[in-house]
């Protein structure tokens, strides 16, 4: 069974601060990688996705960054923090391929608030 | 780009009464799915449905493409159904969900 995994649960970062989350997908290979951000009280936003290792496509940009180093890990960082980054992140994978294929599975979330 | 628009925006309910969530979208769809959010904000994939009728459990999912709608219904609710729940076009790329802002359904014993 595949499982998904985001780190950290939560954070509270200072502005100007840099951040980085994780999310680590595992029991699929090659699957679509996805980064969601969620505003208190607003709709989930698409920031990036990813189809492969290396290659990144940016939605929403958010002064945010995401990179997936490899085939079962995608990384979302900022080198400076603004306030409102502040929000509920989401990683997300779906199969890419087959029936279903674009079925989202996601992960738990980090809430980040940013003072 | 795709607009979304849930209905009703919120709920209440007695446990054990019915209801009906709906979805419209304003352009053409890859899929439809719906998804529930946890009051911690994990989400759930409850439906996969890019057309017709699906059922799971209690839940059924009907999305109707040309009319540009889908639907949700709860039968016989429960107080752990309480949450809001979320619809998501998806883009005919495959490659992106527009969600909606959601229904946020509260279910009382």
């Amino acid at each position: 069974a595949q499982t998904i995994h985001q780190w950290p649960v939560a954070e509270i970062k200072a502005v100007g601060s840099p951040l980085s989350l994780g999310c680590t997908i595992k029991g699929k290979s090659s699957p679509n990688l996805y980064w969601y951000w969620q505003a208190t009280g607003g709709t989930l936003q698409q920031l990036f996705y990813s189809i492969t290792v290396g290659q990144v496509e940016s939605v929403v940009q958010l002064n945010l960054s995401a990179s997936r180093p490899k085939d079962d890990q995608f990384i979302l960082s900022t080198e400076k923090l603004l306030l409102s980054h502040s929000g509920f992140y989401l990683c997300a994978w779906s199969p890419g391929q087959g029936a279903g294929a674009e079925t989202l599975y996601f992960g738990s979330g980090t809430r980040l608030t940013v003072l | 780009g795709q607009q979304v628009q849930q209905s009703p925006a919120s709920l209440v309910l007695q446990e054990g009464e019915n209801a009906e969530l709906q979805c419209n979208f304003s352009t053409s769809l890859n899929s439809m799915q719906w998804f529930y959010q946890r009051p911690g904000g994990s989400l759930v994939s409850l439906f996969y449905n890019p057309s017709g009728t699906k059922h799971s459990g209690r839940l059924t999912s009907t999305t109707v493409i040309k009319e540009r709608r889908s639907s949700l219904h709860i039968s016989s609710s429960q107080t752990t159904d309480s949450g809001t729940y979320l619809c998501a076009p998806t883009n005919s790329a495959g490659n992106k969900l527009t969600f909606g802002i959601g229904t946020r359904v509260l279910v009382r014993p």
